[in-house]
């Protein structure tokens, strides 16, 4: 079964530090697919990344960077710089199988960025 | 990314009603559907998986009798809250995909509120 861990439930930090979110993740599938989201306040679910099981390269999109680490079967998510825009709860998510987009979702951490 | 829009984003609706929410891919032809559920402050749970044309595929614990899904078309699917209780108050939202092994995009959501 899978199970996908996020055990920040909440974190409050000051406009421009550094925040990270924590995922740790359970499968028994050798290929999977490795999710995040940010769901504002509005409700919506925001696609922020996709990260295949093959690929553990870091990513980094602007104040946006993930770290998998395969090894110890994370996936978290760094915002630098932070920014009041940023505060949301953000879920990490893991798929089944590649050919099947069935999710699994983590608790969810809602991030709140203080002025 | 591909959009996905759901409708209506609210409703209010009566004990005992009935209520049906659409969801629809805009400019791609999704295969695949899925329904998602959210309480509040909670995570997203996975309900069911449609494919345009066959019967939906439910998850453990969720009643196909009360939540009827239709995938009629490749661009909509529809959830329907049967005899609603003020227990099915929640979010829910659904996301569609392209494919096999293609992402899936998310849903503005449908907050509904059974009174």
């Amino acid at each position: 079964a899978q199970k996908v861990t996020q055990a920040q439930t909440e974190i409050s930090v000051v406009e421009k530090e550094d925040v990270t979110l924590d995922c740790v993740y359970e499968t028994r599938d050798t290929t999977y697919y490795l999710f995040w989201y940010k769901q504002p306040p509005s409700g919506e679910l925001v696609f922020l990344i996709r990260r295949n099981s093959f690929d553990e390269q870091n990513e980094i999109s602007g104040r946006y960077s993930w770290n998998f680490q395969k090894s110890t079967s994370s996936f978290n998510f760094t915002i630098t710089a932070s920014q009041v825009v940023d505060s949301a709860v953000y879920f990490c998510a893991l798929s089944e199988p590649f050919g099947n987009e069935k999710l699994t979702f983590g608790t969810g951490t809602r991030l709140t960025i203080i002025p | 990314g591909a959009v996905v829009s759901q409708h209506p984003s609210r409703v209010i609706c009566k004990s005992g009603t009935s209520v049906k929410i659409e969801c629809r891919s805009l400019d791609f032809q999704a295969t695949t559907m899925f329904w998602y559920r959210q309480f509040p402050k909670q995570s997203l749970m996975l309900m069911a998986t449609s494919n345009e044309g066959s019967k939906a595929t439910y998850e453990q614990g969720v009643e196909k009798d009360k939540f009827l899904i239709n995938h009629a078309s490749l661009t909509l699917s529809t959830l329907t809250v049967t005899s609603a209780h003020p227990e099915d108050s929640s979010f829910y939202i659904c996301s569609a995909r392209m494919g096999v092994d293609t992402e899936a995009f998310f849903g503005q959501g449908t907050r509904l509120t059974v009174v």
